[in-house]
């Protein structure tokens, strides 16, 4: 079992279409991320949220941690083909551990 | 500057012999990681160092893993011996955690994609 479960899990859209990817768990997070990894490459940071209701945008891309820190969604507006790839929440239990727990990613496939 | 950097890239062996992956984290980063990624298990924490200590290892599937930091510049991932269960991507990573919250941006290496036959 996930400790954090993302869905879905495959999704493939239409350029310019908007999605929204979920990330849930039953337990509380002092910070999460959003990664996104590329085939061949190692995941990359896109995001990090620490505090409950926050809500932080990146150009198309905007992320929300829920009030009580145990979701999180990543939204994207007028997908595109540079957009494809895998996405990844990432969680730290607690604020004085290294640890990251890894959801098991969402791949995005933009068609032009 | 350059990134995290692993070796080899890919690596086919044969079960029952020795493997060993090796990363060079970021100059001046304190903590290190190792990972493996497979479509099934997704993207699992296998031990991670501060300061070329080892933190946890909890999940080091078996024995036969075994991870070392000798010095703050190099890290290895050996596994002996391997099995074609072990057939993965391993990713290392490095960050530089800040005292007040652990927001902290992991830096990931390009991975090493083992097969074992």
């Amino acid at each position: 079992t996930q400790l954090l479960e993302q869905s879905p899990q495959f999704l493939s859209i239409q350029e310019g279409e908007n999605l929204t990817v979920y990330c849930n768990s039953s337990s509380v997070f002092s910070s999460l991320q959003w990664y996104r990894q590329e085939p061949g490459e190692g995941p990359v940071l896109l995001v990090t949220v620490v505090t409950g209701g926050e809500v932080k945008k990146l150009k198309r891309l905007t992320f929300q941690f829920g009030d009580a820190r145990k979701d999180s969604s990543l939204h994207i507006t007028a997908a595109q083909p540079g957009d494809t790839g895998l996405y990844l929440c990432a969680g730290r239990l607690t604020s004085n551990t290294g640890k990251l727990i890894f959801g098991q990613g969402t791949t995005l496939q933009v068609k032009p | 500057d350059a990134g995290v950097i692993q070796s080899p890239r890919h690596e086919v062996t044969e079960m029952g012999q020795e493997v060993t992956l090796r990363c060079k984290p970021i100059s001046g980063h304190d903590y290190l990681f190792w990972y493996r990624q497979t479509m099934m298990r997704g993207l699992e924490l296998l031990i991670y160092f501060n300061n070329n200590v080892p933190i946890d290892d909890s999940g080091m599937p078996e024995d036969r893993f075994s991870a070392k930091m000798p010095n703050a510049s190099f890290s290895t991932l050996k596994i002996q011996p391997s099995e074609p269960r072990d057939s993965a991507v391993y990713f290392c990573a490095s960050s530089l955690i800040g005292y007040s919250t652990f927001t902290d941006t992991q830096y990931f290496g390009p991975g090493t994609r083992l097969t074992v036959l």
